[in-house]
């Protein structure tokens, strides 16, 4: 596609409950990052994909937050038992190649929130 | 990833050039310097980047101080729609996660 594309736009959903975030990276975008940012906060850095794993996910707030790339394109983010704390926008970006110094082009994110 | 201090706010007239510092005092010489922005409601948007040397781009100017310690980001003709919180980030070769701080939040005003 044209951009970074990500879904659902917004999220509402119950103390408790799983929820599951997609995005969907520049074609041939081979490096996928996840971030997320809270009300008037600066972007916190959660997980990087190069091609479908993930060598770094110290990131991950906790042991409810996993993510996952299948054939080296979409990912998810899932995030089990939310809380309140995990209300955010999670922003997902892909660059050309983790090997280069390369723009992160970012997708519109997610505005998930907890009630 | 070496850590950098923006001005919380800025105020620019529209017309005119915004200049925007930032220091990071503590790079190292395998990092680059990163300016992004983001408007209202948006994801970030990528504007320039640079090691040593001045870059340009259809977007904006980036000034590196010669001993790396700090760095401009010059928008030569403001408009409003350059209203957004500007980040600037140094990270290493290849390219990794990047850390966004507070950033500067430029208003530009008519």
């Amino acid at each position: 596609g044209a951009g970074v594309s990500q879904s659902p736009s917004n999220k509402v959903t119950e103390k408790g409950k799983d929820v599951e975030l997609r995005c969907d990276p520049i074609s041939g975008h081979t490096a996928l990052y996840w971030y997320r940012q809270s009300l008037g906060q600066g972007l916190e850095f959660l997980i990087y994909f190069q091609g479908n794993s993930a060598p770094d996910k110290s990131g991950l707030p906790s042991d409810r937050f996993s993510a996952e790339r299948t054939g080296g394109s979409v990912s998810t983010l899932t995030i089990q038992r939310t809380q309140q704390e995990d209300s955010a926008v999670y922003l997902c970006a892909s660059s050309l190649d983790w090997g280069r110094v390369n723009e992160q082009f970012f997708g519109p994110g997610t505005r998930l929130t907890v009630l | 990833d070496a850590k950098t201090t923006q001005p919380p706010s800025m105020d620019c007239a529209e017309g005119r050039a915004a200049n925007l510092p930032c220091n990071h005092s503590t790079i190292s010489g395998n990092e680059y310097v990163y300016w992004y922005r983001q408007i209202h409601s948006q994801g970030p948007q990528y504007i320039i980047h640079g090691l040593k040397n001045n870059e340009t781009n259809e977007m904006a100017s980036l000034i590196i101080t010669e001993d790396r310690k700090s760095s401009t980001l010059i928008l030569p003709h403001a408009t409003l729609r350059d209203t957004a919180v500007y980040y600037c980030i140094v990270r290493a070769a290849p390219g990794n996660m990047l850390t966004f701080g507070g950033g500067t939040r430029l208003m530009v005003k008519p």
